[in-house]
């Protein structure tokens, strides 16, 4: 898992609840991704970070809001849980340190399955 | 069209046979391929990347990149029933993001 860890593993909440998702890395990677998976569409990136404080969106970012305040922490908030963000939640980390290029290559973290009521 | 797509199968070989599985992709899909293999319930994991037109090797895997068609694809060969799982496509774009395709799903009998 490339040193990845993601808390926690399963939850179920309801509508309209916030929830926070953790992304835990202990390699110092400077580039960490977080992707949704769900049934017909594959992975979706819905943000990105390229270092601390530095976050950008990806192509699924309605409804999610990511803070990375340390290195080895990438979080994923869903602020008022929707059903249609019931999904698995993937975190990902480059292993590039510098820029990113055409060789960079993406590992994953374990994965959180979401379940929103 | 979708950047990356993929038959979603299942893709069904026996036992020892080379399993093909394909992929083609967009315009906006430019940079460089990779291949995952996910398990039910876990994880991608990485197989291959191939960067540049033509064959790459590795063990029982080969990937086939063919810029021109637009084409990109897995073979496995003497496939095992462990290999039976989801096989994820994946390009990137010009801001070196990863697109996905939905995955193939293969099947291997013993």
């Amino acid at each position: 898992d490339a040193g990845i860890t993601q808390s926690p593993r399963h939850k179920v909440t309801e509508t309209g609840t916030p929830v926070t998702l953790r992304c835990h890395q202990t390699e110092n990677h400077r580039y960490m991704y977080w992707y949704r998976q769900d049934p017909g569409h594959g992975l979706r990136l819905i943000h990105y970070s390229y270092g601390v404080k530095d976050t950008d969106k990806g192509e699924v970012s309605d409804g999610y809001s990511v803070s990375r305040s340390k290195t080895e922490d990438f979080l994923l908030t869903l602020e008022s849980a929707t059903s249609s963000q019931t999904s698995v939640y993937f975190c990902a980390i480059s292993l590039l340190a510098g820029g990113l290029s055409s060789t960079d290559t993406q590992y994953f973290g374990p994965g959180t399955r979401l379940t929103v009521l | 069209q979708k950047e990356v797509e993929q038959n979603s199968g299942p893709l069904s070989v026996p036992e020892g046979a080379i399993a093909s599985l394909n992929c083609t992709y967009s315009d906006r899909v430019s940079q460089s391929f990779f291949w995952y293999r996910q398990y039910s319930g876990k994880s991608p994991e990485l197989i291959m990347s191939i960067y540049s037109n033509g064959d790459k090797e590795d063990g029982r895997f080969t990937a086939q990149l063919n810029k021109a068609s637009q084409y990109v694809s897995l073979l496995i060969r003497d496939s095992q029933p462990s290999d039976s799982a989801t096989y994820l496509c994946a390009g990137m774009d010009s801001s070196y993001k990863l697109i996905f395709g939905s995955g193939t799903r293969l099947l291997v009998r013993p």
